[in-house]
């Protein structure tokens, strides 16, 4: 276990709505990455943020947000979703500025998007 | 731009038998290079960790090799057990300090 957990385990949504996802860091973990994986596909690097601040960003729209919160705890927005959005989202926490650091993934949220 | 390759996209041998998995990229300009393991509902591991200045990582049954220069690097498992089964991947980080992933490979050891 790597001590990151995600909720909720699954989701299903319809096009064009909203959709929080959760995602808790190991204590003391200052890093968060988030990741969009396709099925039968690598993760795809959605942002990361480095103590409440996004510190990168893939090539994702803008409709896709975080939010970094002090107690080691982030929210990944989607808003407008489209049926592409169906995917495992994984959340990723590392102790340092993340860079370089081994991540931490927790067990990831499915969403389904009809 | 930075492209990872798993080849092949999935293996099934009988249990004891030694393998090796592949992973290729197009850019040499990396920091590291990472193989993980995903087990379905259990997120991703993460296996074993190559410095761009290191050749190769052991731990325990698993050896992954890394040759920069020839955008190459290989997963060795001995002794394959039934719990090996998993889909493997690699992942680089590239100079823009982003993991970019391969699409793993699906192993499946038969006892």
């Amino acid at each position: 276990e790597t001590g990151v957990t995600q909720s909720p385990t699954h989701l299903i949504k319809t096009r064009g709505q909203q959709v929080t996802l959760r995602c808790s860091s190991q204590s003391g973990h200052n890093t968060v990455s988030w990741y969009q994986q396709a099925l039968g596909q690598g993760p795809q690097f959605i942002f990361q943020y480095y103590r409440e601040e996004e510190n990168g960003r893939g090539n994702f729209p803008p409709r896709f947000s975080g939010l970094q919160f002090p107690n080691y705890s982030s929210e990944l927005n989607v808003n407008a979703l489209e049926l592409d959005d169906s995917a495992l989202y994984l959340c990723a926490s590392s102790p340092g500025t993340g860079r370089a650091d081994t991540q931490y993934f927790g067990p990831g949220t499915r969403l389904t998007v009809l | 731009k930075q492209e990872v390759t798993q080849i092949p996209a999935a293996l099934s041998v009988p249990e004891g038998e030694n393998l090796v998995l592949n992973c290729s990229f197009t850019d040499s300009a990396i920091y590291n290079l990472q193989w993980f393991r995903q087990d379905p509902g259990k997120g991703l591991t993460s296996l074993l960790l190559i410095q761009s200045s290191q050749r190769e990582q052991t731990s325990g049954r698993l050896n992954a090799s890394l040759d920069k220069s020839s955008g190459r690097s290989t997963l060795y498992i001995a002794a394959s057990q039934p719990g090996d089964s998993a889909t493997y991947l690699c992942a680089v980080l590239d100079s823009n300090y982003q993991l970019i992933w391969g699409a793993g490979t699906k192993l499946i050891i038969k006892p």
